[in-house]
């Protein structure tokens, strides 16, 4: 089952901060965060391991709370090549990833 | 730095028609995916393979498409006989590991569009 990402979309200037939730009803094993860029494959940003493990490549923060089976995605003083749309992936107990809608994040100059 | 590639970037072809969309994973990677995109939707799995199988797949991979691995470097998605609705972007994606806790690396895509 697919997870349930908010906000369908978010504008910001260049420097605000916003935050995309992702969240599931199925018990998670892991989180990912992925980045597609308009007409462009998605690139992995972070895994959120239960437990509190993290991985990732960028400076963009994120959490887990396995309890509530949601994870929240932060940019932080956003810049202009943080635009695109990101996707929040769970693992269950699969080696399925489920995407979910994804958010379009719109940063302005 | 290594990369997963596809091949075609665009293959149009008539409703009806075989379509063989081509991936060369990173070549130390053991487990390779094919997802789907529609245009203006969410990234939506297909299948996932590994050691020669297919491991786990969705509801959408049905008897209309198959994969194979038919050489050291080359993993395909074939689908026998293309409906409108297939028209989507076409993602391979390669991991090291199996594991959840191991991200998939994206191609560049291959876009279908069936007339």
């Amino acid at each position: 089952q697919q997870p349930v990402q908010s906000p369908q979309a978010v504008i910001l200037r260049e420097g605000e901060d916003a935050v995309i939730n992702c969240s599931s009803s199925k018990a998670l094993y892991s989180v990912h965060w992925y980045r597609q860029k308009h007409g462009e494959a998605p690139v992995f940003l972070m895994i959120l391991l239960k437990g509190g493990e993290q991985k990732g490549h960028e400076k963009i923060s994120a959490s887990f709370n396995e309890k509530k089976q949601q994870s929240s995605l932060y940019l932080t003083a956003s810049q202009l090549s943080y635009s695109g749309t990101y996707f929040c992936g769970s693992r269950g107990d699969d080696y399925k990833l489920s995407f979910g809608a994804g958010t379009t994040v719109t940063v302005r100059a | 730095e290594p990369e997963v590639t596809q091949t075609p970037s665009h293959q149009v072809t008539q409703m009806g028609q075989e379509v063989i969309l081509r991936c060369v994973p990173i070549s130390n990677h053991l487990y390779f995916y094919w997802y789907r995109q529609i245009l203006g939707q969410k990234v939506e799995f297909l299948v996932s393979f590994y050691n020669n199988e297919i491991s786990e797949k969705s509801e959408i991979f049905d008897d209309q498409f198959s994969v194979e691995r038919p050489d050291g470097s080359n993993f395909t998605l074939k689908i026998r006989s293309t409906k409108l609705e297939d028209s989507a972007m076409y993602f391979c994606a390669s991991s090291e590991e199996g594991g959840r806790d191991y991200e998939q690396y994206f191609g560049p895509g291959t876009r279908l569009t069936v007339t």
